[in-house]
């Protein structure tokens, strides 16, 4: 079975620009989890996305924003960006990430992530 | 809010021998989810072990096991047997099950170094 899929695996961008960064999920997974990574505040919980809706948003502002496809492959954009955002961007997905589905199916397998440079 | 806190910021061990990695959380909850996720140099972060806060037994996978305290909120990971391919950032992460929407809270990490 093929792992979480994210691409691009780096990128380089210049401040004000926008990106968009893409995540397939393991096959039969419908849940698809995105966190940010940097060396300063490690590694926090940006959004999670369900059948098509985002059911949990971490605190990150309004340039940030995802979506999911009816297929369960997610998208990320980042908006007028800034030189904070360089950032590892990893992808999790899971079978149902929701409460009294068990442990197996909240467990989160992840990418390889995409490495942002704002420059 | 549900914090983790590893405060071994770097370990290192010699290979075969045995490391005991620290993790604390604080939640009020009765039931979640504990996690340990190893991040090699490649970046891929991989799940080493879980373990659910109802089941009191310890969780152990292979060379990996934890040591699960609930009352002193504490789940530390045991590596016995250390191998070179052990050298990577170890996090361990709590995930409460009463929140839709899967949000891991991961602890700041403990990069482990395995030397031969």
């Amino acid at each position: 079975k093929a792992g979480v899929t994210q691409t691009p695996r780096y990128l380089i961008k210049t401040r004000g620009q926008q990106v968009t960064l893409s995540c397939s999920p393991i096959s039969g997974h419908r849940s698809v989890s995105w966190y940010q990574q940097t060396p300063g505040q490690g590694l926090q919980f940006l959004f999670e996305y369900f059948s098509e809706t985002q059911r949990n948003k971490g605190n990150f502002p309004g340039r940030f924003s995802g979506r999911q496809f009816s297929n369960s492959r997610s998208e990320m954009n980042v908006s007028t960006l800034e030189l904070g955002d360089s950032a590892l961007y990893l992808c999790a997905s899971s079978s149902d990430a929701n409460p009294g589905q068990g442990l197996a199916k909240n467990i989160q397998y992840f990418g390889a992530g995409t490495r942002l440079s704002v420059l | 809010a549900q914090t983790v806190t590893q405060s071994q910021p770097e370990m290192s061990v010699q290979e075969a021998e045995t490391v005991t990695l620290s993790c604390t959380y604080d939640t009020s909850e009765n039931n979640y989810y504990l996690f340990w996720y190893k991040q090699p140099p490649s970046r891929q972060m991989i799940l080493v072990i879980r373990q659910e806060a109802y089941k009191q037994q310890n969780a152990t996978e292979n060379r990996f096991s934890v040591n699960f305290q609930k009352a002193a909120k504490s789940f530390s990971l045991k590596i016995s047997d250390s191998q070179l391919g052990d050298t990577a950032m170890y996090f361990c992460a709590f995930m409460s099950p009463y929140n839709q929407g899967g949000k891991l809270i991961f602890g700041q990490g403990t990069e482990l170094s395995v030397k031969p």
